[in-house]
C-alpha cells in the first residue's frame, strides 16, 4: 500500500546526542515536510523540500537538519543544538509546486530526551 | 507568520448533535484544508476548499470559506462518538502549509 512511513516511532535521547528520524514514502510525491507538535499544540514547520536535492528553512528550523538526496527519504537530525527537543514529529508528503492537493501524514514519531 | 487560529479550543458535545468548528488566519490563501487528528497518531486530510469557493460539502462535513474575513467553518452533523478527535485547518500558500493550533471535539456517547 502506498504510503508513509515514520521511524521509530518512540526514541530516547541523552542531552548532547543527535538523533535521525527516518521519514520514506511511496507515493512519487515531490514535496516533504517535516512538523514539530508539542503537548495541545498546532503544528509548527521545522523544514521543506519541493525537489530532490532542494530544501527550505521553515519557522522553527534552528537547531535541526535535513537531507532530501532521493525522492522518497526526507530524513531529519535533532542536533545538539535544539534546546527543547523533546516532542512528537510528524512527516508529510504532497504532490508539491503547480498542484492543489492534500498532504499525507506518517503516523510520527515522538522523541524524549532524557 | 500566517499561522490559523481555531475557535473553540475545546468542545464538548452530546451524540447526535452538531458540531462547529471556527479558523481565522492572516494572509491570502491558495486553499484551505482541514484535518483531524486522533491522539498520538498522524493527521488525516478530510476536505479541501479552494480560495474561489464559498461551501462545499463531503458527507457529514461542511466547510465555509470567506475570504474577505480571512475565516472558516467546519460543520460536522449528527456527530458521532467517532469523532471525537483534533480538527486542524490549513491553509496553503504556494505549497507551503501552515496549521492552526486545533480544537479538540469530545463527543460523548
Amino acid at each position: 500500500d502506498g504510503g508513509i512511513t515514520q521511524s521509530p516511532k518512540y526514541l530516547f535521547r541523552k542531552e548532547g546526542q543527535n538523533v535521525t528520524l527516518s521519514c520514506e514514502q511511496n507515493l512519487n510525491h515531490d514535496a516533504m515536510y517535516w512538523y514539530r507538535q508539542d503537548p495541545g499544540q498546532g503544528l509548527r514547520l521545522i523544514y521543506y523540500s519541493q525537489i530532490v536535492n532542494d530544501f527550505q528553512k521553515g519557522d522553527i528550523a534552528e537547531g535541526y537538519s535535513v537531507s532530501r538526496e532521493k525522492k522518497e527519504s526526507f530524513p531529519l537530525t535533532v542536533t545538539s543544538a535544539q534546546k527543547n527537543p523533546t516532542a512528537f514529529y510528524l512527516c508529510a508528503s504532497g504532490l508539491g509546486q503547480g498542484f492543489i492537493g492534500e498532504l499525507f501524514f506518517g503516523e510520527g514519531s515522538r522523541l524524549t530526551v532524557l | 507568520s500566517q499561522q490559523g487560529e481555531e475557535d473553540p479550543q475545546a468542545l464538548s458535545i452530546q451524540e447526535g448533535e452538531n458540531a462547529t468548528m471556527n479558523c481565522s488566519y492572516k494572509t491570502s490563501i491558495n486553499n484551505l484544508q482541514w484535518y483531524r487528528q486522533n491522539s498520538g497518531r498522524g493527521l488525516v486530510h478530510l476536505i479541501l476548499i479552494r480560495s474561489n469557493e464559498r461551501e462545499k460539502h463531503s458527507g457529514r462535513l461542511r466547510v465555509t470559506l470567506d475570504t474577505s474575513k480571512k475565516s472558516s467553518s467546519l460543520l460536522i452533523t449528527a456527530s458521532r462518538a467517532a469523532d471525537t478527535a483534533s480538527y486542524f485547518c490549513a491553509t496553503d500558500n504556494f505549497n507551503k502549509f501552515y496549521f492552526g493550533s486545533g480544537t479538540k471535539l469530545n463527543v460523548k456517547p
